[in-house]
């Protein structure tokens, strides 16, 4: 069972304000890295999925980076606006039987005020 | 498309009393599939894992069990519900090497 871990556990920003967030994983037998954002009455949404060391993927104002061999991650969003405000939940996953099984963390939640 | 449904969306049970939800993807094929639970002040933590009808991984010991009796069809149950059953419960699918997680809308299951 992987421990993946992720800081803060919430943060509360200023709307134009940008924010970051880690989240630390094993580095042994990894496979990849998923960040999703879990808006509340909604379902868990895919942002990014990451296999490669120093990978850096962008959507929008929300980009993020992978460390494989320190095992972390960050997530950054750049001018934070209220529709941001959601849970943002990482996951490791394993390579060869762990393949496909995700092991998240607690999450972060952000919440943007106007 | 494909979408995922997953149904009751909220449930209030007796302790000692069955369960069962279910979750069924459409517009594709084979998918694997899953079903995640949060408990209270938790992380979404793996029940269950499907590659295939009739193939299920259970990946922590539980009072809970899965089934797969269609390739688009999953099922959560339990012949006799504990307090510690209670949380939200997600259902969730994916397909070749994406790896990329869809989620239901979850099921909320409160046992009393």
């Amino acid at each position: 069972i992987l421990n993946v871990e992720q800081s803060p556990q919430s943060l509360h920003v200023q709307e134009g304000d940008s924010t970051n967030f880690t989240c630390s994983f094993p580095s042994s037998n990894f496979y990849a890295l998923h960040w999703y954002r879990w808006e509340t009455a909604k379902s868990p949404e895919a942002l990014f999925v990451m296999t490669l060391n120093g990978d850096e993927k962008k959507k929008g104002r929300i980009s993020a980076t992978l460390n494989t061999k320190e095992g972390y991650s960050y997530l950054y969003i750049k001018g934070s606006q209220p529709e941001d405000s959601a849970t943002y939940l990482c996951a490791a996953e394993a390579g060869g039987t762990s393949y496909g099984k995700l092991t998240f963390g607690q999450g972060t939640i952000l919440t943007v005020h106007p | 498309s494909q979408t995922i449904h997953q149904w009751p969306a909220t449930l209030v049970q007796p302790v000692g009393s069955p369960l069962s939800l279910e979750c069924t993807v459409e517009g594709t094929s084979n998918p694997n599939l899953y079903w995640y639970r949060q408990a209270a002040g938790r992380g979404l933590q793996l029940l269950f894992y499907s590659v295939g009808i009739g193939q299920i991984s259970s990946e922590v010991p539980q009072n809970l069990s899965a089934s797969r009796p269609q390739d688009r069809q999953f099922i959560l149950s339990s012949k006799k519900l504990l307090l510690s059953d209670s949380g939200f419960y997600l259902c969730a699918w994916t397909q070749g090497n994406t790896g990329e997680l869809f989620f239901g809308e979850g099921s909320r299951l409160t046992v009393l």
